[in-house]
């Protein structure tokens, strides 16, 4: 089965800490996988896609195919990074997107 | 450059009401999608279209309905609103010979009374 798991509903940081969401899924294959965030009264944006491995407002995501992980990474947090994230993975035939429930990140000063 | 926009941006209808949201891109974009995000949820795949004339069904599909006559219109229809049918819902487009990336529109949040 295709699916998409974020273990944690809401994750509160200070500013200035590290931040990892986590994202494990279930594929058989390679998969296409991406992080989406949602800013407040925003619609939903891509963040980052593993194939591109580039760094988006200083966040990272390495494809762990061991640990069949997806986990989103900033070293230091910033308020503006409160916002509803998203991890996602591309169905099997390529035709449409799984998501996962969501984190919420909550950056605090 | 409109990209894509959903109409209404906010819905109140009653019960066993038929309800209709637009959504309309200018980018041609050969595929689009209706999601509903609900707490708890996340988002959820209700139908998608591959081109005009096709759609397919997503993950709940029950007691909605899609059509596709034109490559940039993608309504989607409540034919007989429910309470569980009070959500925010999204459309998105995609062009997969182009890139993997999905473009949401602002959504629409629809209260069932």
């Amino acid at each position: 089965a295709q699916r998409v798991t974020q273990p944690e509903k809401l994750l509160s940081v200070f500013k200035g800490a590290p931040v990892e969401l986590k994202c494990n899924y279930s594929y058989s294959g390679s998969p296409e996988l991406f992080w989406y965030v949602q800013y407040s009264r925003q619609r939903l944006q891509l963040l980052l896609r593993h194939i591109s491995r580039e760094s988006i407002k200083g966040f990272t995501a390495d494809l762990n195919k061991g640990e069949t992980s997806f986990h989103l990474k900033k070293p230091f947090a910033q308020e503006e990074d409160s916002a509803m994230y998203y991890c996602a993975l591309y169905n099997q035939a390529g035709t449409a997107l799984i998501f996962g429930k969501g984190t919420t990140l909550s950056v605090s000063s | 450059d409109a990209g894509i926009t959903q109409s209404p941006r906010y819905k109140i209808t009653e019960t066993g009401r038929q309800v209709t949201l637009m959504c309309h891109q200018t980018w041609s974009h050969s595929y689009m999608f209706w999601y509903r995000q609900d707490l708890g949820h996340g988002l959820r795949l209700i139908y998608y279209s591959a081109a005009a004339d096709i759609t397919d069904k997503g993950e709940v599909p029950d007691g909605y309905v899609v059509s596709r006559s034109k490559t940039e219109n993608f309504p989607l229809t409540l034919e007989s609103a429910t309470r569980s049918q009070t959500s925010v819902y999204f459309c998105a487009s995609s062009e997969p010979r182009q890139s993997y990336e999905q473009y949401f529109g602002p959504g629409t949040r629809l209260t069932v009374t």
